[in-house]
């Protein structure tokens, strides 16, 4: 089983729509969690970070935690085609905070 | 510096080749990290410094691989005997160790692509 895992998508939204991107892990220790955007041909860039169960809101981004669960979710309101691109979950297990564990990444396509 | 920067940006080699790729972390930034990513993944773990010291290097995949921050900030990521599978993308990271450790965050360079023919 991998430590995190990722629909490969395409997940396709219409301009203006929330796109809504999951991720689970397996490692029920985790305790940080982050989601990375990254354009075709470009580096990770930090979109989010979560370490709490709930929402955590910034402007159109919206990080969800559920632990009991092992999932992360992040939604993008208003999405817009620059939005485009892969969207990466990463963890860190137990108390090794150093070491990220991404997954494959959901690739999201915003259509005008 | 603004942000991490990487050189070379592009590395093409023969197999059986020696390469070095470098990383610049973000100014003041303690910690260091390598990831390699292939087509189509996420990037995977290969070592993480704090200073000058390797922390953690449980993701290099063998012993060809090899990597040094000699001084703390600049890290030089090392691979001996290259093969056809080494091609990906390498990428560094650095984290500035704010004080809660659960909140690191990584910021990434540019990454380097590097292709064994």
């Amino acid at each position: 089983q991998k430590e995190v895992e990722q629909n490969s998508g395409p997940l396709s939204v219409p301009e203006g729509a929330i796109a809504s991107l999951n991720c689970t892990y397996s490692d029920r220790v985790s305790q940080s969690f982050f989601w990375y955007r990254q354009y075709s041909g470009k580096s990770p860039e930090l979109i989010m970070s979560i370490y709490s169960n709930g929402d955590k809101e910034d402007g159109r981004f919206t990080a969800q935690l559920n632990k009991a669960s092992q999932y992360v979710s992040l939604l993008i309101r208003d999405s817009q085609p620059s939005d485009s691109a892969t969207y990466l979950c990463a963890v860190t297990r137990g108390n090794n905070f150093n070491k990220f564990y991404f997954g494959s990444g959901t690739k999201l396509n915003v259509k005008p | 510096g603004a942000g991490v920067s990487q050189t070379p940006s592009n590395k093409v080699t023969e197999k059986g080749k020696y390469v070095e790729l470098r990383c610049d972390p973000i100014s003041g930034h303690t910690a260091l990290y390598w990831y390699r990513q292939s087509l189509g993944q996420g990037p995977e773990f290969l070592i993480y410094f704090q200073g000058t010291g390797a922390a953690d290097d449980s993701g290099l995949p063998n012993d060809r691989f090899f990597a040094v921050r000699p001084e703390g900030s600049v890290s030089t990521l090392k691979i001996q005997r290259t093969e056809r599978g080494d091609s990906a993308v390498y990428l560094c990271a650095s984290s500035s160790w704010g004080g809660l450790a659960e909140q690191e965050t990584q910021y990434f360079g540019p990454g380097t692509r590097l292709l064994v023919l």
